[in-house]
């Protein structure tokens, strides 16, 4: 298993326009997360999926965030009209549900994908 | 919501010597804290964890404690080397079982000056 797995690492684009994200999570896990990290900061909690259900949705996701994890495996995170205060770098983390046992629910991290809005 | 703080935001140790960061929490409810290890260009890494019923836990030269009474946990790392160079990360979680949203510091820049 590589991990999870984010692609691009790098995205410049200019302000307005629309801007796509993939994460590959470890093919057992059944939770996936996204975060996202300004310069200087922690990572922030996004939103998360359990399978292909999207379960919770952090305030910070504006209307010109969404996100998707059609078959409960691959997830895409999609910005539109993208402003300023978006770059930032969006990761991505997995984690396998389970009620107890040493590795239970612990999140493993993407590389990010880094996003910088000209 | 809960909020994590986290101490010193830079700390520079010479190698060999030992490295305290320590976090503070506001959240009662929370019962799983985590520590991440950040390198340049990479995403956090997870180096040690622990849960609310347990006081301290250690992997070879990693530690951390938890004090639930003043909501507080600390890493302590010992016999620095080089790599231990990077940005480290705590951060709390609520969740029973899950921990879906983890609430992070602001992290800690470790310098290890051999």
């Amino acid at each position: 298993d590589t991990g999870v797995s984010q692609d691009p690492r790098h995205k410049i684009t200019k302000r307005g326009q629309n801007v796509t994200f993939r994460c590959d999570p470890i093919s057992e896990h059944n939770r996936l997360y996204w975060y996202r990290q300004t310069l200087g900061q922690g990572p922030e909690f996004l939103t998360y999926f359990q399978n292909e259900a999207q379960l919770e949705k952090s305030r910070l996701l504006s209307d010109r965030f969404s996100a998707e994890r059609p078959k409960g495996s691959f997830s895409t995170l999609e910005i539109q009209r993208t402003e300023q205060g978006d770059s930032a770098m969006y990761l991505c983390a997995s984690s396998l549900e389970l009620l107890w046992g040493p590795g239970a629910n612990v999140l493993t991290f993407g590389a990010g994908s880094r996003l910088t809005v000209l | 919501g809960e909020n994590v703080e986290q101490h010193p935001s830079t700390l520079s140790v010479q190698e060999g010597d030992s490295a305290v960061i320590k976090c503070t929490y506001s959240d009662s409810a929370s019962n799983y804290f985590p520590w991440y290890k950040q390198e340049l260009g990479k995403g956090p890494q997870l180096i040690i964890d622990i849960r609310s019923n347990v006081g301290e836990k250690k992997d070879q030269r990693i530690a951390v404690t938890l004090n639930k009474t003043a909501k507080h946990f600390s890493l302590h790392i010992t016999e620095t080397q080089p790599e231990d160079s990077a940005v480290y990360f705590c951060a709390a979680s609520p969740a029973n079982f899950g921990n879906e949203k983890l609430t992070f510091g602001t992290g800690t820049r470790l310098t290890i000056i051999p």
